[in-house]
């Protein structure tokens, strides 16, 4: 079965800074990878995704995310964050072998991104 | 409109009482999903379906059940609710690669 860690539970970052948001996933072969955010009182909406191919995906938003096998980690990463970009962020794996996560995908437990002025 | 809705937004009620979600989408996918999150939790999947006759069962499945109407249509249903049922929960659809479209929400508090 495969899982997703984020190690930071809460990020604060000065508006117009860089950041990278950690994910690191366990899974036997290569999965497909995912980030979504969450802004408060909302659903999920997709950033990114890597199926194979490129290992640096460009996503929504400004935002991008590689993916490194050697290390098993998917980060998402933005040049200048914006105040708008406070929310919650969450990494998601989904098994290849299973039809592309076709019984759900495994979501990290998030990371809360705080915008400071 | 949404692609993924789901009614109510937001529901009260007590405990022992049933309870249905509902979730429709536009998309056209077979896949559909139910999740659950608890704060500092992310999401888990309560249930999922690939078609009308193919459901299963996810990682918190005990104390749910569920039913999938029409390709289009999955409900959730709490039979006999109970206050560590609230939480916020979604609906979801996937394509054929896996990318899951979530709707809204609806936030269930459980007196």
């Amino acid at each position: 079965a495969q899982s997703v860690t984020q190690p930071d539970i809460h990020i604060t970052v000065s508006e117009g800074a860089s950041l990278e948001l950690r994910c690191n996933y366990s899974y036997g072969a290569t999965p497909y990878l995912f980030w979504y955010v969450q802004s408060p009182g909302q659903g999920l909406q997709l950033l990114l995704k890597y199926f194979s191919g490129d290992t640096l995906v460009q996503g929504i938003k400004g935002f991008e995310a590689e993916f490194k096998r050697s290390q098993s980690s998917f980060n998402l990463r933005k040049p200048s964050v914006h105040w708008s970009d406070a929310a919650e962020y969450f990494c998601a794996v989904g098994a290849q072998d299973t039809g592309g996560g076709a019984d759900g995908l495994t979501f990290g437990k998030g990371t809360h991104l705080i915008i400071q002025p | 409109d949404a692609d993924v809705t789901q009614t109510p937004r937001n529901r009260i009620t007590k405990t022992g009482k049933r309870i249905m979600l509902e979730c429709s989408q536009t998309k056209g996918h077979d896949r559909m999903y139910w999740y659950r999150q608890d704060p500092g939790l992310g999401l888990q999947l309560i249930y999922y379906s690939f078609d009308v006759k193919d459901i299963n069962k996810g990682e918190i499945s005990d104390g749910y059940s569920v039913s999938r109407q029409a390709q289009a249509k999955f409900s959730l249903s709490l039979e006999s609710a109970i206050p560590n049922q609230t939480a916020l929960y979604f609906c979801a659809t996937s394509d054929w690669r896996g990318t899951q479209y979530f709707g809204p929400g609806t936030r269930l508090t459980v007196l």
